[in-house]
């Protein structure tokens, strides 16, 4: 079946530091990738997503990038601050339907 | 703009009980999902809406849950019989369209003991 997987659950940085968090798919005719941002007792907040005919895209401070040749998305956070602490989920779909979320990376952002 | 409300936020019940949780979504979004968030999990897909009609009810974990929606807008999410293991966090999300980005509401944290 279809699943999405992070390597990290939880990162640690300092703040100004860039961050960068990774998540594998496994499903090839997947075409949409999206990031959220989930505060703790919070929904899930869109931060970036990306289709499948892209391989980069940025937004503020964050940029995703998609790699289909290996299944692989990232998200890359520059100067990251306390307020970026949060669990960050990847999720993917195909057809833009039902999203197929991983597990989550805790981000932790010392000052 | 208002987002997506669910309610109650909170809600504590007995094991064998039913429960209803409520969404509002985005006023005008077409597309509606309901997804479940175990302690420590990711989501997971239960059902989804477009206008009243549910396309996809594959997620529903079994025949005590069910879902609907009228007027193309509030959805009600109804679990028979609960059970400890239905404690979850029930999280619902519109779109403005099926193909469309989708936007979380805060949740609805059930326990049932």
């Amino acid at each position: 079946g279809e699943s999405v997987g992070l390597h990290l659950p939880t990162l640690s940085v300092q703040e100004g530091d860039n961050s960068i968090i990774n998540c594998a798919y496994s499903n090839s005719a997947s075409d949409y990738f999206i990031w959220y941002k989930q505060e703790s007792g919070k929904g899930p907040q869109f931060i970036i997503d990306i289709r499948s005919n892209m391989d980069k895209r940025q937004g503020q401070r964050v940029t995703v990038l998609l790699n289909k040749t290996v299944k692989h998305l990232s998200l890359q956070i520059a100067a990251t601050q306390p307020g970026d602490s949060a669990v960050y989920f990847c999720a993917e779909s195909s057809g833009f339907q039902k999203l197929v979320f991983g597990t989550g990376t805790r981000l932790l952002v010392s000052p | 703009g208002a987002g997506v409300s669910q309610s109650p936020s909170n809600k504590v019940t007995e094991k064998g009980k039913d429960v209803e949780l409520r969404c509002d979504p985005i006023s005008g979004h077409t597309a509606l999902y309901w997804y479940r968030q175990s302690l420590g999990q990711g989501l997971e897909f239960l059902i989804y809406f477009q206008g009243n009609s549910a396309p996809d009810k594959s997620g529903l974990p079994s025949d005590r849950f069910s879902a609907e929606r009228t007027g193309g807008s509030v959805s009600t999410l109804t679990i028979q019989r609960t059970q400890q293991e239905d404690s979850a966090v029930y999280l619902c999300a519109s779109s403005l369209a099926v193909h469309e980005t989708q936007y979380f509401g805060p949740g609805t944290r059930l326990l049932v003991l």
